[in-house]
Order: C-alpha cells, then structure tokens, then sequence
C-alpha cells in the first residue's frame, strides 16, 4: 500500500545545513511535496518537485529525488532557529491526494 | 491576495454532538479538500469537492460529510462525535486536482 517515511527528530547547530529523508512508495505521484508546520499553525508549502526531475533550487531550499530508490531529501542551508518545526514529505496519488509522513521535527540549537 | 481561510479557529464539543467547520479557498482555486491531523501525526486526507461533487473520500466514517458551494468554499460536517475526533481539521485548495495545495490554518476541535 502507500506509505511514507521519515526520520522523527532532527538537532543541527545554527549555521550549519540540514538533511531531512523521507522514502516513498507510489511510483507513479506526478509530485513530491514538503511542508513546514510551526507550532499551533496549518501547513506551509516549502516546495515541491516533479517526478521527472532530479532537483530542485529554491533559495536555501535543495530538493534531491532518487526515483529508482523512491528516496526524497530536503537541504536546508545556512540553517535558522526560524527553521525550526516539523517538515512534512508528502506524495500525491493517482486519485490526487497528498499522503504524508509522519514529519520530522527540526531542533536548531543556537 | 487572500489565502486559504478556515473558521472557527477553535472549537469544543461534547460526545454526540454534531460539528460545521469551514473554508475559504485561496483565489482562482476551485479545488477543496479536508485533512485531519491527530497530535502528533501526518495528516490523513477526508474527501476532496470539485464542481461542488465529492470527488474522492479516504477512510473515514460516513459521519463525515460535506459540501461545496458555487463559490467553491467547503464545509465539513461531522455527526455524533467521539472522543477520538478530537484533531486539527485542515482545508487545502488547488486550482485543479492535480495541482500543490496550499492549507489553511486549520480548525482544532477538542471533543470533552
């Protein structure tokens, strides 16, 4: 069935990058997506990626996608304590509904 | 330009009692769907409108119903709460299925 993974918990030093994996198993989502929820609030979309790319540069914002390895990572350099919240992986199905992860909270120590 | 709005922002009911949340799509989006978030996890998607017709449902009960209107906000309804219903309650939109969507910041509903 579909499924989505991540990492639970994050800690990275203010200033340096940080990684966030996430696997997925619906090799036909047209669209990958990551989300920053902050405390108390709904859902930011960060950015997002299409199947047929292998990255993507937003800014401070590295998306990797490793379609044979159904593997999807989110590079946040020069990383902020603003940065710090849960981040999302979510696939999107063939019905075009997002399936999420279970989110991976960020720590950034100062 | 406006984002994706829900309302109430929060929301206390007792078990049994019946729920109305809703939502404002961001503009020139036409797609609404609803998503429950329970404490700690992802959120799992409820059903999506489109053209005012619900055009996908996940795994929930039939007491979760809801609607779109002609100007292509939502409502979700929820009968006969439970405890366990107790949960953020997000609203995306996209301006077609397919398309991101972008959230709301969501209804919490505490069932007491």
């Amino acid at each position: 069935g579909e499924d989505v993974e991540q990492s639970l918990f994050l800690s990275v030093r203010e200033g340096d990058s940080s990684v966030i994996n996430c696997t997925y198993t619906d090799s036909s989502s047209t669209y990958l997506y990551w989300y920053k929820q902050e405390p108390g609030a709904g859902l930011q979309l960060l950015t997002y990626i299409f199947s047929n790319m292998d990255m993507k540069q937003d800014q401070r914002l590295t998306v990797l996608l490793n379609k044979k390895d159904k593997h999807l990572s989110l590079r946040i350099a020069d990383t902020q304590t603003g940065d710090s919240a849960i981040y999302f992986c979510a696939e999107v199905d063939s019905s075009y509904k997002l399936i999420f992860g279970s989110g991976t909270r960020l720590l950034v120590r100062p | 330009d406006a984002g994706v709005t829900q309302s109430p922002t929060h929301l206390i009911k007792t078990r049994g009692q019946q729920v109305t949340l809703r939502c404002s799509p961001k503009s020139g989006h036409d797609t609404v769907s609803w998503y429950q978030q329970a404490l700690g996890q992802g959120p799992q998607f409820i059903f999506q409108y489109y053209e005012e017709e619900e055009r996908q449902r996940g795994n929930f009960p039939d007491r979760f119903s809801g609607h779109q209107f002609p100007n292509y906000s939502s409502e979700l309804n929820v009968n006969a709460l439970l405890l366990g219903d107790s949960a953020l309650y997000l609203c995306a939109s996209s301006s077609r299925g397919d398309q991101p969507q972008h959230f709301g910041d969501g209804t919490r509903l505490s069932i007491l």
